[in-house]
């Protein structure tokens, strides 16, 4: 069964920092990757996927996720935080038919 | 497209009442699928239909949860009895093919059991 696992529950950055919340997979195949972010009290929004078309996927505000398959990561990076990018990221993998979930890591942003 | 819709929004109920949550997908979108989330926690998988079939159920989905989608459109999800175990943000998903691929979300209907 596929799974991914989040390191840190919760991460803090200054403002304008470099944001990096990891994320590993656990599969000999390269599946499809997801990020998702999710704001209070809202469904899940797709950041980015990762479909094995380049290793390096760019996603929508500013974020990109880097497929390392000798690492089995999929690490989430943005340059320089904003205090809009404050909120739950969840990292997935696809098994089958169907999206499996990571337990997701907050996001903090200080001023 | 209007995206994913979920009604209600939010739901308090007491405990052993019956709730029952509403999903419409994007029109468009043949694979719906259901989802719970508890506080902290990522989306659990609970049961996902191709169409109007029911292909899989996850073992979360006990005897008092039922899931439907009759015309292969809309989709609802009913809890008999409710236990306050059962309060967390149920989540709809729709995809145009294998969902694999990803999924778009609804917003989610919160389930309070008092």
């Amino acid at each position: 069964a596929q799974s991914v696992t989040q390191l840190g529950s919760h991460v803090s950055v200054s403002e304008g920092a470099l944001v990096l919340l990891r994320c590993n997979y656990s599969s000999s195949v390269p599946p499809y990757l997801f990020w998702y972010v999710q704001y209070p009290n809202q469904g899940l929004q797709l950041l980015l996927k990762y479909t094995s078309a380049a290793t390096l996927v760019k996603g929508i505000n500013g974020f990109e996720a880097e497929f390392k398959k000798s690492e089995t990561s999929f690490h989430l990076t943005k340059p320089s935080a904003h205090m809009s990018d404050a909120a739950e990221y969840f990292c997935a993998v696809s098994q089958d038919d169907k999206i499996i979930f990571g337990k997701g890591t907050r996001l903090h942003i200080l001023p | 497209d209007t995206g994913v819709s979920q009604n209600p929004r939010h739901k308090i109920t007491k405990r052993g009442q019956n709730v029952t949550f509403r999903c419409d997908p994007i029109s468009e979108h043949n694979r719906l699928y259901w989802y719970r989330q508890t506080l902290g926690q990522g989306p659990e998988f609970l049961t996902y239909f191709q169409n109007e079939a029911q292909l899989e159920k996850s073992r979360l989905l006990s005897d008092r949860f039922s899931a439907e989608r009759p015309k292969g459109s809309f989709s609802t999800l009913e809890i008999q009895r409710t236990e306050q175990g059962d309060s967390a943000m149920y989540l709809c998903a729709s995809s145009l093919q294998t969902g694999a691929y990803g999924y778009t979300f609804g917003s989610g209907t919160r389930l309070t059991v008092v």
